[in-house]
């Protein structure tokens, strides 16, 4: 089946550096890929739609210039946590659709904590 | 907007049946989704369910639809330990492509 990496899958930072965090579908092209963020004990919620080719779309509320998102490739998105605080910590989720399906795969996530 | 409702926790005894409930606000939700997150980890998609459709089996899972109360639930027959975890339903208007809107989810506690 379909699988979706993250990496890293934890990182631990000092406020005010930058961190990258790597979606990649292993086994089939990903025009689109969606970024999610959820803090404990709570739901997802979406922060922006990666496209491949053209800029990213931001959910409302969600700070493009602090949250970089890049989707390189058909198989990689890149989101970027810009000059991170402690509020940033949170668990970060890819999730990519296989073309046609009618689901999404998702990542195991990336757990940032900000010191 | 959309608005995805889930009762916080559950807890059952091993063997029972469970039963998650979700309610959401959007009609034109054509896709339902339900997932389970274990500790520390990614989402894994049990099931998924057609707007049009009133019911879906699969194994011990059964997800039943009423589309006029906007209503959801996830049935588990012969619930076991492994079951326990937090359980997301989720909305979408379209297929995998489009983007999701996830309950607040329920945490389900299966004892012994």
């Amino acid at each position: 089946g379909a699988v979706v990496s993250q990496h890293p899958s934890w990182v631990i930072c000092k406020s005010g550096t930058s961190v990258k965090i790597e979606c990649r579908s292993l086994d089939f092209q990903a025009t689109t890929m969606f970024w999610y963020r959820q803090f404990p004990k709570q739901s997802l919620m979406l922060m922006a739609t990666s496209n491949e080719g053209s800029k990213a779309t931001y959910e409302q509320g969600v700070e493009k210039d602090k949250f970089l998102i890049n989707h390189a490739s058909l198989t990689l998105s890149t989101l970027t946590v810009t000059s991170a605080h402690p509020e940033d910590s949170s668990f970060y989720i890819c999730s990519a659709p296989r073309q046609n399906s009618d689901t999404q795969y998702f990542g195991p996530g990336t757990r940032l904590t900000v010191l | 907007g959309e608005d995805v409702e889930q009762s916080l926790f559950l807890s059952v005894r091993e063997g029972d049946s469970s039963v998650i409930n979700c309610t959401y606000t959007d009609s034109s939700s054509t896709y339902l989704y339900w997932y389970k997150q274990e500790p520390g980890a990614g989402l894994q998609l049990l099931t998924y369910i057609f707007s049009n459709m009133d019911m879906k089996q699969d194994q011990r899972l059964t997800v039943l639809l009423n589309k006029k109360d906007k209503h959801l639930s996830l049935r588990i027959a012969d619930t076991q330990t492994g079951d326990s975890a937090i359980y997301f339903c989720a909305e979408s208007m379209g297929g995998g492509g489009n983007k999701l809107t996830f309950g607040t989810g329920t945490q389900l506690k299966v004892e012994l």
